[in-house]
């Protein structure tokens, strides 16, 4: 079975200082890792994704996450943060084979970014 | 382009009543997906869309939850004799087929039950 988990349901930083928030996937097959911010009152929208080549990742926003299989991690950082940083933001893993393609995610991680 | 778009944006239904939720994917995305988000949870897949393949029900909680798709265009997700534990929000997401598509989701709808 595969899962994710975010350690850490609520982080807070202040303006300017390092974004650090973490997951750790289970899966049977190297998995599909993605990485989801959801702004207040509005839908899902995608930071950035892993798909079995470069393993660090740039994404939108400044955000990067680097997949580490021997330590099955997908931690999501950005150097400085940002007031417009703050939202929740969601660990997603999708299985690589075939078959059906929906997202297992993490309960989220709500980001504070204190001025 | 216009995006995912789901109707209503808010819906408050007494308990026992049924009701259905809209989700109108992004024109040419073959993928279709119903997922829950209850509070201060991560998102519980429901059930998945594939072109015309038979879908993927797994992840519908209890037979009181279906849902339907018209080729690759409009769907509706319906839930009979709603409860109080079905007050979530309910989003949906598009994708072209591949395992690496981007999955573009909805604003969601959320569900109230009274």
């Amino acid at each position: 079975a595969q899962s994710v988990t975010q350690l850490g349901s609520h982080v807070s930083v202040s303006e300017g200082a390092l974004v650090l928030l973490r997951c750790n996937y289970s899966s049977s097959v190297p998995p599909y890792l993605f990485w989801y911010v959801q702004y207040p009152n509005q839908g899902l929208q995608l930071l950035l994704k892993y798909t079995s080549a470069a393993t660090l990742v740039k994404g939108i926003n400044g955000f990067e996450a680097e997949f580490k299989k021997s330590e099955t991690s997908f931690h999501l950082t950005k150097p400085s943060a940002h007031m417009s940083d703050a939202a929740e933001y969601f660990c997603a893993l999708r299985y690589s084979g075939a078959g059906s393609y929906q997202l297992t995610f993490g309960k989220g991680t709500k980001l504070s970014v204190i001025p | 382009g216009a995006g995912v778009s789901q109707s209503p944006s808010n819906k408050v239904t007494e308990k026992g009543k049924d009701v259905e939720l809209r989700c109108d994917p992004i024109s040419g995305h073959t993928a279709l997906y119903w997922y829950r988000q209850r509070l201060g949870q991560g998102l519980e897949f429901l059930i998945y869309f594939q072109g015309n393949s038979a879908p993927d029900k797994s992840g519908l909680p209890s037979d009181r939850f279906s849902a339907e798709r018209t080729g690759e265009s409009v769907s509706t997700l319906t839930i009979q004799r709603t409860q109080q534990e079905d007050s979530a929000v309910y989003l949906c997401a598009s994708s072209g087929r591949l395992a690496v598509d981007e999955q573009y989701f909805g604003p969601g709808t959320r569900l109230t039950v009274t």
